[in-house]
């Protein structure tokens, strides 16, 4: 089946660095990859749609100059935060969508990178 | 009020129950419902989805949407620990793009 690949797995950073994570999609083409942010018992809140060869839509609050949004393969999407503050500590995932022989476009999932903002 | 709403438990049930996970929504629009699973520190894996109203059956899993009273749910027959876990339902307008989620609903499993 598909596979979405994230790395890093957990970061650890101090305050006012920035921190990048990877979104590849190992064994298909992912046009269209999407990132999700997770705080402790709630929803995931989608952040924004990555487009290959443009730019970024971001959802309603979240700021573009905070997470930068980089899909600059069909295989790869890259979420960075700047000058990362501890309210930015979450779980933050990624997700891209599949073709599966079904013919339905499926969302695949990362297995999620923890960041923790001292 | 929240577009997706999920009772987050944790609900506890002895092994060979069957579960009734739930979901209620806002948004009449949405058309495609989806439940996905996501074990602890993993990303969400998708189970099952459907489109607007029905059933679908999937091996000890059942999804059934009903529309008119904006409430999903997922039935879980003879249910195993390996069935441990968070249940997210998601929803969304037009297929698996900008899908809206419950804040989950954690399942325990005993022995």
């Amino acid at each position: 089946g598909a596979v979405v690949s994230q790395h890093p797995s957990r970061v650890i950073c101090k305050s006012g660095t920035s921190v990048k994570i990877e979104c590849r999609s190992l064994d298909f083409q992912a046009t269209t990859m999407f990132w999700y942010r997770q705080f402790p018992k709630k929803s995931l809140m989608l952040m924004a749609t990555s487009n290959e060869g443009s730019k970024a839509t971001y959802e309603q609050g979240v700021e573009k100059d905070k997470f930068l949004i980089n899909h600059a393969s069909l295989t790869l999407s890259t979420l960075t935060v700047t000058s990362a503050h501890p309210e930015d500590s979450s779980f933050y995932i990624c997700s891209a969508r599949d073709n599966p022989s079904s013919g339905a476009n499926v969302l695949t999932f990362g297995a999620g990178s923890r960041l923790t903002v001292l | 009020q929240k577009e997706v709403e999920q009772d987050p438990g944790p609900l506890s049930v002895p092994e060979g129950a069957i579960v009734s996970l739930n979901c209620t929504y806002s948004n009449s629009a949405f058309q495609y419902f989806m439940w996905y699973r996501q074990y602890s520190r993993k990303g969400p894996e998708l189970l099952m989805y459907t489109y607007s109203s029905g059933n679908k059956e999937d091996g000890r899993f059942t999804a059934q949407v009903d529309k008119s009273s904006k409430y999903i749910s997922l039935f879980i027959r003879d249910s195993q620990p390996s069935d441990s876990a968070t249940y997210l339902c998601a929803m969304s307008l037009t297929g698996f793009q900008k899908l809206v989620f419950g804040t989950g609903t954690r399942l325990l499993v005993s022995p």
